[in-house]
């Protein structure tokens, strides 16, 4: 089972920040928390991960909380084209044949 | 290029039958995942397997098998199908290394049609 809660849906205005939370309650010390999206009829697409720090790349940012019991998906600039399903797990310290399980997902829609 | 590719794309066929899904990666890793995804859009892993484990959902029926030739594939054989088992089915690859995390790479997905 999966070990977040997301809202299942949340919109957002083109050009704005869209902030995806994730309450991940029970995370382990060594667990990272992992971000992944689900445009219509692809695979799922890796966006980002952490451990403790804040990350950044081209697609998002990161912000975990200090006790690590939750963090929150930021993309900049939303465009259209990132409507889509956003998962938040956490898992996969890395090594052997760790998977990771995927809940139900937020799904943002952005909206012109 | 495509890093995770698979086999057929679309795939309809009927109930009883044997089919196969292959899988390609060309990221050099060293696992490879197969996950599917039914109608109400739950990813589940089904298998997960490296040169040294495979672990298997023990939810998933035997009808099921991986079969991995060599470590930049892993091909799904399905046996006797059944009407349940449409959905649409992800390769995916991985190499995690402890303390890096495991960020995992999905292939664009097949979708079975059983009638």
């Amino acid at each position: 089972d999966a070990k977040t809660t997301q809202p299942p849906s949340m919109d957002c205005a083109e050009g704005r920040a869209a902030n995806l939370p994730c309450n991940h309650s029970t995370i382990s010390g060594n667990e990272y928390v992992y971000w992944y999206r689900q445009i219509h009829s692809q695979g799922p697409q890796y966006i980002i991960h952490g451990l403790k720090n804040n990350e950044t790349n081209e697609m998002a940012s990161l912000i975990i909380t200090e006790d690590r019991k939750s963090s929150t998906l930021i993309l900049p600039h939303a465009t259209l084209r990132d409507t889509a399903v956003y998962y938040c797990i956490v898992g996969g310290r890395g090594g052997g044949a760790d998977g990771l399980t995927f809940g139900k997902g937020t799904h943002l829609i952005i909206q012109p | 290029d495509t890093a995770v590719s698979q086999t057929p794309k679309y795939l309809v066929t009927q109930m009883g039958n044997d089919k196969s899904i292959k899988c390609e990666q060309n990221l050099g890793h060293d696992t490879m995942y197969w996950y599917k995804q039914d109608s109400k859009k739950f990813l589940k892993i089904m298998f997960s397997y490296n040169n040294k484990e495979l672990i298997i959902n023990e939810t998933v029926p035997n009808r099921f098998s991986p079969k991995s030739p060599d470590k930049a594939h892993l091909n799904l054989h399905i046996n006797s199908l059944e009407l349940g088992d449409s959905a649409v089915y992800f390769c995916a690859s991985s190499q995690g290394s402890r303390g890096s995390g495991n960020t995992i790479y999905f292939g664009e997905g097949s979708w079975l049609t059983v009638v």
